[in-house]
């Protein structure tokens, strides 16, 4: 079974960088695209990039292109999402998921919550 | 950027009766990279559709996708307790994606 594991819970300030993690498990890593969607509190989904991890080929939205690096490390089948400086405003829950043949997230990870203050 | 628009925002149904959700494209979409998603509350989206009309492995046949072009619908044919959640339309092109704003269905 398809699973994708992401890192735990971070709680960070203003300024501060970081990277979360996503594992995928189950399936050939190098094959897919893998995405990271943004759900803010109480809001809708946002669809933020992909990336491919057999030649790392990386497509942002225009939203968050230049505000945050997708990135992936096939070694150890594990896609990436970091932050140099973090905005209050990057508060939300980030899902990684796996795409399908048609451009869709077929499976998803379980999600990490960012919480950002001052 | 391709904007989906998501119509009503709430749907307000009883258990048993038919849901009719609409999404709008901005802009002509493949019908191969329209999808639809499930989510509840705590809990990550789930695939329901996938190009525009294909159920995703063990997606009850009571979910149903059609349209093509800027209009495509998702349908419920009969609500059971568990679909009461929001529902998200998703499309890609131009090597970038867009979901729509939401409709929540709600228990009447």
């Amino acid at each position: 079974e398809v699973q994708l594991v992401q890192s735990g819970a971070e709680v960070k300030k203003t300024g501060e960088s970081l990277k979360i993690s996503c594992k995928g498990s189950e399936y050939s890593f190098t094959s897919y695209w893998i995405g990271w969607v943004r759900q803010m509190p109480g809001k809708g989904l946002e669809w933020m990039g992909i990336i491919y991890p057999g030649d790392s080929d990386t497509r942002y939205s225009p939203s968050f292109q230049g505000q945050v690096t997708i990135s992936a490390d096939k070694s150890i089948s594990t896609a990436y999402l970091q932050w140099s400086s973090l905005k209050a405003s990057d508060t939300a829950m980030y899902y990684c998921a796996r795409l399908g043949s048609q451009w869709h997230f077929q499976y998803w990870g379980q999600g990490t919550l960012v919480t950002v203050s001052s | 950027e391709i904007e989906l628009t998501q119509s009503p925002g709430t749907l307000s149904l009883s258990p048993g009766e038919r849901a009719t959700l609409s999404c709008r494209a901005s802009q002509s979409v493949s019908s191969r990279y329209l999808a639809w998603y499930q989510q509840k509350p705590g809990q990550a989206p789930r695939l329901l559709i996938y190009s525009a009309s294909s159920r995703a492995t063990g997606i009850p046949d009571r979910f149903s996708g059609s349209g093509s072009g800027t209009d495509f619908t998702l349908t419920i044919s009969r609500l059971e307790p568990e679909d009461f959640a929001v529902y998200y339309c998703q499309q890609y092109d131009n090597s970038r994606g867009t979901f729509g704003g939401g409709t929540k269905v709600e228990i009447k």
